[in-house]
């Protein structure tokens, strides 16, 4: 079955560091998410993305972050300085289009700013 | 913006008993989606309502989509261990025709079941 893949699983950054966190969507879809989760609290829209550019971002988006697609496969959030509170999972998902069937979501990056 | 609530927030239950959740709303939604999240892994599918008043089975799993589109429920019938998770609620109102909105997540019911 199709999968997202997200790398890596778990990142420990200094606050005011750069992270990269990375995603390969499945290979058919068109539309990209981030999605983040507090411990203990529920999931939480970031952006979503199609055609290049964000088609959708949360007041949690703000110019610390930033989305890109490099090349044909990879999806990647960049958050510029981290803040403590930046610590959470973060999720990645794809899907081919309407309905949820297809809305897939990664594993997860655990990202832990000390 | 928009609330969905969850309850119970918390379910401890012995093994082989059904179970009842629902997902209420502050507005509406034309596509509520239920969602199961393991310890350490991404929310993972379940159920996928399109309709409002729609009853939609998967094997021991019931979920209706309610008439006035601002809420919803999930039965789970003779549970079993593996069934341990976190349950999450998601809504999804869809503007356009090509279906990217965000998923709007409840705040989750995790059940426990007791040996």
């Amino acid at each position: 079955e199709p999968e997202v893949t997200q790398t890596p699983s778990h990142q420990v950054t200094q606050m005011g560091q750069e992270v990269i966190l990375r995603c390969v969507p499945i290979s058919n879809h068109l539309y990209f998410y981030w999605y983040r989760q507090i411990l203990g609290q529920k999931v939480e829209f970031l952006v979503s993305f199609y055609n290049n550019e964000i088609s959708e971002k949360s007041e949690i988006f703000d110019d610390q972050f930033s989305v890109e697609r490099p090349d044909g496969s990879n999806f990647t959030l960049k958050i510029r300085s981290t803040k403590l509170e930046d610590s959470a999972m973060y999720f990645c998902a794809s899907s081919g289009g309407r309905g949820g069937y297809g809305y897939t979501f990664g594993s997860g990056t655990r990202l832990t700013v000390v | 913006g928009q609330q969905l609530n969850q309850s119970p927030q918390s379910m401890f239950i012995q093994e082989g008993e059904d179970v009842s959740m629902n997902c209420t709303s502050s507005s509406i939604f034309n596509t509520w989606l239920w969602y199961k999240q393991d310890p350490g892994e991404g929310p993972v599918l379940l159920i996928a309502l399109y309709k409002a008043g729609e009853l939609t089975s998967n094997g021991r799993l019931t979920a209706q989509f309610g008439i006035t589109r601002k809420d919803s429920f999930l039965n789970i019938s003779a549970s079993i261990p593996s069934d341990v998770g976190i349950y999450f609620c998601a809504g999804r109102f869809e503007r356009s025709n090509f279906g990217n909105e965000k998923l709007t997540f409840g705040t989750g019911t995790r059940l426990t079941i007791i040996p």
